[in-house]
């Protein structure tokens, strides 16, 4: 089956540890994003690519890092300088690069202990 | 920058009821408007999206309606059933553009 898997689907970091979330899409996809997502709120745009080997900043992307290496693979990094890393991270994909109908994974919780 | 303020933030129903959700928006350059379903745990789903030259699309119990001179799009979702039971995020955007802005969601309860 096609689809978005990220993985672990639960992180616990300590303070002062980067972490790196997982997301891989076997739909062939071309613009692959991460959101993050607090209690109570919309989802909110960390970084997005259009295509392999770039990558442009979202509306927070201060404390993350990405990497698009491969078309099915767009890896998100927490570094410790994320203040308030503690949320419910989500990957996205989309065939069309203007970003339209884009399908999610199931999500990462982080949680900073 | 855009701006998509989404209502009611909590909506209880009965069983069979009808649901209406309602968001704003503040871009007239947006022209895409999808809507999402978001269980508990689990990522969001695209159910129902809609372009600006259209006005209205239904698919089975639900359908959504956009008024683009006042920029308001709703959602409608008819003989509610439990499964409905669910957060659910509208979002704009804008041809050629990568920012999907999401409003702040609505929990939607349907009790039996």
């Amino acid at each position: 089956d096609g689809g978005i898997t990220q993985s672990p689907k639960y992180l616990f970091r300590k303070e002062g540890q980067n972490v790196t979330l997982s997301c891989e899409q076997n739909l062939n996809h071309d613009a692959m994003y991460w959101y993050r997502q607090d209690p109570g709120q919309g989802l909110r745009l960390i970084y997005y690519s259009q295509i392999v080997n770039d990558f442009q900043k979202g509306d927070i992307a201060e404390g993350y890092s990405v990497s698009r290496e491969k078309k099915e693979s767009f890896p998100l990094t927490v570094t410790s300088a994320q203040k308030n890393p503690t949320a419910f991270y989500l990957c996205a994909s989309s065939a069309n690069r203007q970003g339209f109908g884009a399908f999610f994974g199931q999500g990462t919780r982080l949680t900073v202990v | 920058g855009e701006n998509v303020e989404q209502h009611p933030s909590t909506l209880s129903v009965q069983e069979g009821d009808s649901a209406v959700i309602k968001c704003t928006y503040s871009d007239s350059a947006s022209n895409y408007f999808p809507w999402y379903k978001q269980e508990l745990g689990k990522g969001p789903q695209l159910i129902i999206d809609i372009r600006s030259n259209v006005g209205e699309k239904k698919d089975q119990r639900i359908a959504v309606t956009l008024n683009k001179t006042a920029k308001h799009f709703s959602l409608h979702i008819t003989e509610t059933q439990p499964e409905d039971s669910a957060v659910y995020f509208c979002a704009a955007s804008i041809t050629g553009g990568f920012k999907t802005i999401f409003g702040a969601g609505t929990r939607l309860f349907v009790k039996a």
